[in-house]
């Protein structure tokens, strides 16, 4: 049950767009469209943000898209704003019946 | 607005056992698969089990397999983790989450505010 891979940071200006990378395997997020993203700000339980690749839950922003090309899921957050500071998660149902998540990005906004 | 509750957390020493619990409340918990997520001091978030709504399917991630045991009560809300064995790496903060469709446990819609276990001696 291996964490899927993300970069450690990522930084952008307000107003810019970023984007997080989430690398798994045929097993993970290249075998399902059931990658979801969690937002957490620090000392806060984290939030979802995006589930089955690319769908938003109602409430959160359409700053926040997702998508996905073989084992490789992203995340894309356009038009940066200060309060997206935080640490972003990707997570994939697996193979195995089990779930599996990025070790986890921290977005720093200039 | 969904609200998930844990409790039971604390210190406890290596080789000790300790009960997690998790009240929900304003929405159907009879409908929905339930999990426990957790994440260590300063690290990353980790699904550690979740149970399907009649309690019949439960999955554990291999590190906690054969010492800790997830159940839930439908009659009282509540979703529960049996944690025995326990070890310094599984110290962490443990969160109570619900797994966002009521027909699979793809992803985890709403989240407790967490419980912090100290596995220390």
């Amino acid at each position: 049950q291996s964490a899927l891979t993300q970069p450690a940071s990522v930084s952008g200006s307000p107003g810019q767009s970023i984007t997080i990378s989430c690398t798994g395997t045929s097993c993970d997020v290249g075998g399902y469209n059931y990658v979801s993203w969690y937002q957490q700000h620090a000392g806060e339980a984290p939030k979802l943000m995006i589930y089955d690749v690319s769908t938003r839950p109602s409430g959160v922003s359409n700053r926040f898209s997702g998508s996905k090309s073989g084992n490789t899921a992203s995340l894309t957050i356009s038009g940066l704003q200060v309060e997206d500071e935080a640490d972003y998660y990707c997570s994939s149902y697996t193979c195995s019946d089990t779930l599996s998540f990025g070790g986890g990005t921290k977005l720093t906004v200039l | 607005e969904v609200q998930l509750v844990e409790s039971g957390g604390g210190l406890v020493q290596p080789g000790g056992s300790l009960r997690l619990s998790c009240a929900a409340s304003r929405f159907i918990f009879n409908k929905y698969w339930m999990s426990w997520v957790r994440q260590a001091p300063g690290k990353g978030l980790e699904w550690v089990a979740n149970i399907k709504q009649d309690g019949s399917e439960k999955y554990y991630v291999d590190s906690v397999k054969g010492r800790f045991t997830i159940s839930r009560d439908n009659a009282k809300n509540s979703l529960y983790l049996q944690m025995n064995s326990l070890r310094a790496e599984d110290t962490a903060v443990y969160y109570c989450a619900r797994n966002g469709r009521v027909y699979d446990y793809y992803f985890f819609d709403q989240w407790g505010q967490g419980n912090l276990v100290i596995v220390s001696s």
